[in-house]
């Protein structure tokens, strides 16, 4: 059983859709988040939620809504895509204030055209 | 603000041949954790260590060591006995000990063991 799963996997779209990121894990953690991976392979936290609680919000333009219906899943709307929002999302848990690590899904490559 | 920072933005080894890989960080912090993350072509990150900034000892994960430096905010990666499935973009990251915290990457060193 995959611990994080992500869907899709890959998604190719046209600037100015609207597409979501789907983001399930079954590992009992209380905490999930979003992390995008650039062109240039850096990692940046986007979003992290608490028990449905949004807890991390970084500047992430408005078009990007997060939304968890429950702990054990995260969700991830992007509205108005643009260029730059081609990137590679991943999605994450972890228990609050535990031993730290993060468990990571595959990753869901986005690409806008 | 932590940051994370990887010098060597590319490595290459022998294979069975031993390899290290750097990593600094500045923070103000004196409870945190430390973790070095494994990213293969699959695109999969994968944890392969961490260390509590409060233990003196180095954590250890079979072929894989840190070299953990708190004074001189060091923390790298021994790679002992190098395998072609070692090949993949290695991440050092930080994490605060406290409640609302977050995994900050460092920008990756590409790691390449050729047969």
């Amino acid at each position: 059983d995959t611990a994080v799963s992500q869907t899709p996997k890959y998604l190719v779209t046209q600037m100015g859709n609207d597409k979501s990121i789907k983001c399930e894990q079954n590992l009992g953690h209380d905490t999930m988040y979003w992390y995008k991976q650039d062109s240039k392979k850096f990692l940046k936290i986007m979003f992290s939620y608490n028990n449905k609680e949004l807890i991390i919000n970084e500047t992430v333009p408005n078009r990007f809504s997060p939304k968890s219906p429950d702990k054990a899943h995260l969700n991830l709307h992007i509205n108005s895509l643009e260029l730059g929002d081609s990137a590679v999302y991943f999605c994450a848990s972890s228990h609050l204030g535990g031993p730290g690590e993060l468990f990571f899904g595959e990753g869901s490559r986005l690409t806008v055209l | 603000a932590q940051t994370v920072t990887q010098s060597q933005p590319e490595m290459s080894v022998q294979e069975a041949e031993t390899v290290t890989l750097s990593c600094t960080y500045d923070t103000s912090e004196s409870n945190y954790y430390l973790f070095w993350y494994k990213q293969p072509p699959s695109r999969q990150m994968i944890l392969v260590i961490r260390q509590e900034a409060y233990k003196q000892q180095n954590a250890t994960e079979n072929r894989f060591s840190v070299n953990f430096q708190k004074a001189a905010k060091s923390f790298s990666l021994k790679i002992s006995d190098s395998q072609l499935g070692d090949t993949a973009m290695y991440f050092c990251a930080f994490m605060k000990g406290s409640v609302l915290s977050r995994l900050t990457f460092g920008e990756g060193t590409q790691l390449t063991v050729n047969p």
